[in-house]
């Protein structure tokens, strides 16, 4: 069975600091994996795409890493910020894609506290 | 939240009653998709449709209806039938190229409430 599982649950951590999300996935082949920043009742936004040779993707402060090997993806924030906090949520999309198959992670809460 | 709109924002509905939400896009999309958004779930695809007067069913279509008559519009309709509707729904747009899709970019979302 397809899954894409994402730690920690959630996280808090001081404005200011690094910290980095996990995404472990078992979907093979894939396309691609994707990184999604969601506010607080807002839609997700994308941050991140990386196709399955790549191994690295930055965007601003955040860097996302893959490793196809050991099917897992990590998504680092650094100089955290008030305005990071969200939910961060990890979507890997298969091969083949008829077009309707996304694999949602649950996502990671986090929280940037002064 | 790009050129993808969806209204209401919020919307209440009573025991019995249809309710429709709206989703509209100005990116050319061909591709529209429903989610819905539960605490602790991931995202779970309800409708999608990738080119007009066409979609399919995801995987919890059960108790919802979607229609797509222009490009720009997709709207869902929770019926009678979704005995647990109140969620936050999730539209979302992308480019389909056969075999291929890019990026999704998402409304805001409205979150429906079942008084």
């Amino acid at each position: 069975k397809n899954q894409v599982e994402q730690s920690p649950q959630s996280l808090i951590i001081l404005e200011g600091k690094n910290c980095t999300l996990q995404c472990n996935y078992t979907v093979s082949p894939f396309s691609n994996l994707r990184w999604y920043k969601q506010d607080t009742g807002r839609g997700p936004v994308s941050l991140t795409i990386m196709t399955f040779s790549e191994n690295t993707k930055s965007n601003g402060r955040y860097t996302a890493t893959l490793d196809a090997d050991t099917k897992q993806s990590s998504l680092h924030i650094t100089a955290s910020q008030l305005s990071d906090s969200a939910s961060y949520i990890c979507v890997v999309i298969p091969l083949p894609n008829t077009g309707n198959q996304f694999y949602f992670g649950t996502g990671t809460s986090l929280t940037v506290i002064p | 939240d790009g050129g993808i709109t969806q209204s209401p924002k919020y919307l209440f509905r009573k025991e019995g009653q249809n309710v429709t939400l709206s989703c509209e896009q100005n990116l050319n999309h061909d591709a529209m998709y429903w989610y819905r958004q539960d605490p602790g779930q991931g995202l779970r695809l309800i409708y999608y449709s990738q080119i007009v007067n066409d979609f399919q069913k995801g995987d919890i279509a059960e108790g919802y209806s979607v229609s797509r008559e222009k490009k720009e519009s997709f709207p869902l309709t929770v019926t009678s039938a979704q005995k647990n509707p109140t969620a936050f729904y999730l539209c979302a747009s992308s480019i389909w190229l056969a075999g291929l899709t890019d990026t999704q970019y998402f409304g805001p979302g409205t979150r429906l409430t079942v008084l």
